[in-house]
């Protein structure tokens, strides 16, 4: 099992352009969640996805967007980049129920850096 | 959410048990208390969760007050390769989130 996979590893941006960042979630999971995570700081909650739609979403703009295709795999887009979108975006796969009993895998993340 | 307190930093040595601590006074009946870890250069890893009981598994040992208001994640026999930053966090019913803090980093001292 490959676990959770995020692609690419690293990405530099320049201010204003638009990014896509992927995962793949682990075997056997449909519900995946994003995550932003500033250099020191704890990762914060921007979305999460099952069966296609968004179904929570934290305190972030709406240039924050994202996909989940039928194979449960998910894309984060930012639209309109700022310098203080640079931080390592983490992508999260669990089964539903992820407030109860069960729990998250990780992906390495996708380390975005803008200029 | 319901707010976690952790201390920012906490050392101890190769071999040794290790005792970290949260507290949760705001806790509602129905939270889970789960811990996840973060290794350097990694995203985080699951460690635990519990309800109300003690729990243990091949990783740690969870002990939860019997108020619920605190809990304490305990390493066995701390490892160099247990340095990371430990988060407690709290998730209910229909909060399918996890909210992180700034957790705890663990130093280990050969």
């Amino acid at each position: 099992d490959a676990g959770v996979t995020q692609s690419p590893t690293h990405l530099i941006k320049t201010r204003g352009q638009q990014v896509t960042l992927r995962c793949s979630p682990k075997s056997g999971h449909d519900t995946v969640s994003w995550y932003q995570q500033a250099l020191g700081q704890g990762p914060q909650f921007i979305f999460q996805y099952y069966e296609e739609e968004e179904r929570q979403r934290g305190n972030f703009p709406d240039r924050f967007s994202g996909h989940q295709f039928p194979n449960y795999s998910s894309e984060l887009n930012v639209n309109a980049l700022l310098l203080g979108d640079s931080a390592l975006y983490l992508c999260a796969s669990s089964l539903p129920g992820l407030g109860q009993n069960t729990e998250a895998f990780f992906g390495q993340g996708t380390r975005l850096t803008v200029v | 959410d319901a707010k976690t307190t952790q201390p920012n930093s906490m050392e101890s040595n190769e071999e040794e048990p290790v005792h970290l601590p949260c507290n949760h006074s705001t806790i509602s009946g129905t939270d889970y208390i789960h811990w996840y870890r973060q290794l350097p250069s990694q995203g985080p890893e699951y460690v635990i969760h519990g309800l109300t009981s003690n729990v243990n598994n091949r990783m740690a040992s969870l002990a939860i007050a019997e108020d619920r208001k605190s809990s304490t994640l305990i390493l066995h026999r701390a490892t160099l390769r247990d340095a990371a930053v430990y988060y407690c966090i709290l998730s209910g019913w229909g909060n399918e989130k996890l909210t992180f803090g700034t957790g705890t980093r663990l130093t280990i001292i050969p």
